[in-house]
């Protein structure tokens, strides 16, 4: 069974950093890109980062760009999201999920870890 | 990477048909047969319900259906159940591997 379970939200100051896991099993994290995606109270979905199956390349919201940056560690199924400068609009549960079938189609998700960013 | 523009709400009586539209540019929606659709219950994660436009996955009723006509793509829900009362997004690709969301939808089964 496919499960992501994301981990390391918690309550932070504007200005300060957050690193975010992801821990996946019940498949072969290697063998695909991985996504995440962040959702403010009440409001609605936001892609925030995608990272190609190794690594090796990496992409981001303008939101977010500069700030965050995704990796993952393949060898210890875990994908990771480092967030700095922290922004009070970066208040959000965040996912994790993985690329699924076809071109684009995000079929795992975790249950999401929440950020909150306040003073 | 402005959202792309949902109806707010669209509701519909059991077994009944609604569509829920989705409407980008041509940098997004129009440009690429990269759309999904994903249906979300409160305090759950979304759930896929089509991607590449058209193809459901595995497991998702045939009464989800999707499909695109220049810069708006649409979900379909037929024979509408209550347990389709949800929040559906959909989501493209933009360009240089990057996505954008819909502002959402929520279907209200009356």
């Amino acid at each position: 069974e496919v499960q992501l379970v994301e981990s390391g939200g918690v309550v932070v100051l504007p200005g300060g950093s957050l690193r975010l896991t992801c821990a996946a099993s019940g498949f072969t994290l290697a063998d695909t890109d991985m996504h995440w995606v962040r959702q403010a109270p009440g409001k609605g979905l936001e892609w925030v980062a995608l990272i190609s199956w190794d690594g090796d390349d990496t992409y981001y919201a303008d939101s977010v760009r500069g700030r965050f940056t995704v990796s993952r560690d393949n060898s210890r199924n875990s994908l990771y999201l480092q967030m700095n400068n922290l922004k009070i609009e970066d208040t959000a549960l965040y996912y994790c999920a993985k690329d699924g079938p076809g071109a684009y189609g995000l079929d795992y998700w975790g249950q999401g870890t929440p950020v909150t960013v306040s003073s | 990477q402005s959202a792309l523009t949902q109806p707010d709400s669209v509701s519909g009586s059991p077994g009944q048909s609604i569509t829920i539209s989705c409407t980008g540019t041509s940098r997004d929606v129009g440009g690429y047969n990269y759309v999904s659709w994903y249906q979300q219950h409160p305090g759950k994660a979304p759930k896929l319900m089509i991607y590449d436009v058209s193809n459901r996955p595995s497991g998702v009723s045939n009464r989800f259906s999707g499909s695109k006509s220049g810069n708006t793509a649409s979900l379909t829900i037929s024979g509408l159940q209550s347990e389709d009362a949800a929040d559906y997004y959909c989501s493209s690709y933009v360009s240089s591997n990057t996505y954008v969301f819909g502002s959402g939808t929520k279907v209200t089964v009356l």
